[in-house]
């Protein structure tokens, strides 16, 4: 059973407008999120994070939302470059119920910038 | 500063046969992680080194799978005897501090299994 779920295996975004990737969880006890991304015969690079006392974080471009009640996190990006085109993978972790330290990922979203 | 480094790239293997991949962290980074990601499948946390100490090993598939820090610097992840299953790429990672912290990834290894 998921419990990170990204549901958009793909998305397509112009160049300069925003991108939206979504993600789902379903474990109450996940109070740590992270967003990393992917290139092909790469490591995943972190991005950003948030942990469930916030509900908004900003770095630059990049801007993830928390909705606990939803158990929603999405990762805004704007304007959109063609140097983001990538997988991105949502990423959660159990910090304060003392679990485990391994993160749970979704399966990613591709995203493609199109000039 | 030199970021999480793994060896080898790549690794085609029979199978039955043994594969030792490698993973050094960041230095000075005392958690060191292993993730898998096989084919089609998210990325699955395997197992967390603290300092030379397994901290949790709950996501190792089998037996057939031995991690190793010896000295809680870099670390082995064997693979004796290897499966077709055992088929993906291995990430390895590492923190500083536990917690609300980044886990910094290597390159990772793809091993295949004939």
């Amino acid at each position: 059973d998921q419990q990170v779920k990204q549901n958009s295996p793909s998305l397509s975004v112009q160049e300069g407008r925003i991108s939206i990737l979504n993600c789902d969880y379903t474990n109450s006890m996940f109070d740590y999120f992270l967003w990393y991304k992917k290139y092909p015969a790469e490591g995943p690079t972190f991005l950003i994070s948030i942990s469930s006392i916030k509900d908004k974080n900003e770095d630059g471009r990049f801007t993830v939302f928390l909705n606990k009640s939803a158990k929603h996190l999405s990762l805004h990006i704007v304007p959109s470059q063609p140097g983001d085109s990538a997988v991105y993978f949502c990423a959660a972790i159990p910090i304060s119920g003392g679990g485990a330290d391994g993160l749970t990922f979704g399966k990613g979203t591709h995203l493609i910038i199109q000039p | 500063e030199a970021g999480v480094t793994q060896f080898p790239s790549h690794s085609v293997i029979e199978k039955g046969q043994t594969v030792t991949l490698r993973c050094d962290p960041i230095s000075g980074h005392d958690n060191l992680y292993w993730y898998r990601r096989v084919m089609g499948k998210e990325i699955k946390f395997l197992l967390h080194f603290v300092k030379e100490s397994k901290q949790d090993e709950s996501g190792m598939p089998n037996n057939r799978f031995l991690a190793e820090r010896t000295g809680g610097t870099y670390s082995t992840l064997k693979v004796q005897p290897a499966e077709l299953e055992d088929s993906g790429v291995y990430f390895c990672a590492s923190s500083q501090y536990r917690g609300y912290t980044t886990q910094y990834f290597g390159p990772g290894t793809r091993l295949l299994v004939l």
